[in-house]
């Protein structure tokens, strides 16, 4: 199975803040790579999708990167409805796996 | 719009056996993949397989491979996933979510989730 890491596993920032979210999957998947955003109680909700595609709907802040074995999600300008725990999921084989998540908190 | 709804939150005991569903709307519900994930209590996300409504091929996580069935009816647009028989450790929130692009593809949209607590 391919190992996602993502780092930091949690961080802490202020509204307006640039904030960069990494992950590092174990071999390289392309950029068959996706990002969502988990809010408490609340189900996953996708954010980037090839790596660097933004959702429709998606605010334009949200930034995708990467290809191979090392991506990124970053956020232009924190916003408050930002705080959240983000997770990347690769879909380059079976079975697909997701990273360990980061939290985002407020600083 | 497109959706997928999950059926209600269950408690069950150990060694009791469980169904959950996932309804489909607002797309052709038989044309793509329907993906069922696990998140323990607070903890991250696993994939456990995934079928394909139009044929019923089924896909499996090695990690969920004889611990869970996943099956479909195509004829009411909706998605399972059960146990024969719990366990303690089933005690999680359940996602269903359709699959973008094949298998394996990223998800989009899931639902609402399903609380199974499994309890004696």
């Amino acid at each position: 199975d391919i190992q996602m890491t993502q780092s930091p596993s949690t961080l802490s920032a202020s509204v307006g803040d640039r904030v960069t979210i990494t992950c590092r999957a174990s071999q390289s998947i392309s950029s068959w790579l996706a990002w969502y955003q988990q809010k408490p109680g609340k189900a996953p909700n996708l954010l980037i999708y090839k790596a660097s595609s933004l959702e429709s709907g998606v605010p334009s802040r949200f930034s995708g990167s990467g290809s191979g074995t090392e991506f990124t999600l970053s956020i232009s300008s924190l916003q408050p409805d930002d705080f959240a725990t983000y997770y990347c999921q690769q879909y380059n084989s079976s079975p697909v796996t997701f990273g360990q998540g980061t939290k985002v908190e407020i600083k | 719009e497109v959706q997928l709804v999950q059926s209600g939150a269950e408690v069950k005991k150990p060694g009791e056996s469980l169904k959950i569903s996932c309804k489909g709307s607002g797309y052709s519900f038989t044309n793509y993949w329907i993906g069922w994930v696990r998140q323990m209590p607070g903890k991250g996300l696993e994939w456990m397989g995934i079928i394909y409504p139009g044929d019923s091929d089924t896909r499996y996580s090695p990690s969920f491979q004889g611990q869970v069935t996943i099956s479909a009816d195509k004829s009411i647009s909706t998605a399972y996933l059960q146990w024969s028989s719990l366990k303690a450790s089933d005690s999680a929130m359940y996602y269903c979510a359709r699959l973008i692009v094949g298998a394996p593809g990223w998800f989009d949209p899931w639902g609402q989730g399903t609380l199974v607590t499994v309890s004696s």
